[in-house]
């Protein structure tokens, strides 16, 4: 299976920071890369797909980008509404697989 | 409006079975592949299986191959998952998923807790 690492696993940020996520695969898996965020309690929302498609309905403010096996999600302006945590997901190659999770806290 | 309904959940004994339900409307349910994706207590997200429109494609996690079995009735809109030999490492939540197109996951449900215990 393709192991997907995120990094850093955790961290705080103030509103308005920018900020980046990263994400590694084991293998090159193209842009067959997706991110979502979820809030405690809630199901996961897709935000990209294809590594660098906004999905429709989210802001502007995230960003993808990457191929092969180094991913970025950034939010250019951090809102209150994202302390969250993102996962990243590939779906290059079953079984399907998603990184262990980061979580944005309010510093 | 899109949406995504699980039932089923509930308290299972150590190697007991139990089926999952996952009742979809506002969309054109035999379109779409459809997955589901489980979450452990205070863990990050695991693929579970996904089947094809028409259920002619399955595909596991290796953790739950030979123990679980995902099917749909598209007559019905509706998406399963029957779990059987269920161990403690099978307690999560357990969201279904609408695939996008090949993977991507657009839409879920709220999900519904399984909790495996003596």
């Amino acid at each position: 299976a393709i192991r997907m690492t995120q990094s850093p696993s955790s961290f705080s940020a103030s509103t308005g920071d920018r900020v980046t996520i990263t994400c590694r695969a084991s293998q090159g898996i193209s842009t067959y890369l997706a991110w979502y965020q979820q809030k405690p309690g809630k199901a996961p929302n897709l935000l990209i797909y294809a590594a660098s498609s906004l999905q429709s309905g989210v802001p502007s403010r995230f960003s993808g980008s990457g191929s092969g096996t180094d991913f970025t999600l950034t939010i250019s302006c951090l809102q209150s509404e994202d302390f969250a945590s993102y996962y990243c997901q590939q779906y290059y190659s079953y079984p399907w697989t998603f990184g262990q999770g980061t979580k944005v806290e309010i510093k | 409006e899109v949406q995504l309904v699980e039932s089923g959940g509930g308290l299972v004994q150590p190697g007991g079975s139990l089926r999952l339900s996952c009742a979809a409307s506002g969309f054109t349910f035999n379109n779409h592949q459809m997955s589901w994706v489980r979450q452990a207590p205070g863990k990050g997200l695991e693929w579970v299986a996904n089947i094809k429109e028409d259920g002619s494609e399955k595909n596991y996690v290796d953790s739950v191959k030979g123990r679980f079995t995902i099917s749909r009735d598209n007559t019905k809109n509706s998406l399963y998952l029957q779990m059987n030999s269920l161990g403690a490492e099978d307690t999560a939540v357990y969201y279904c998923a609408r695939e996008k197109w090949g993977g991507q996951l657009d839409c879920w449900g709220q999900g519904t807790l399984v909790t495996v215990s003596s």
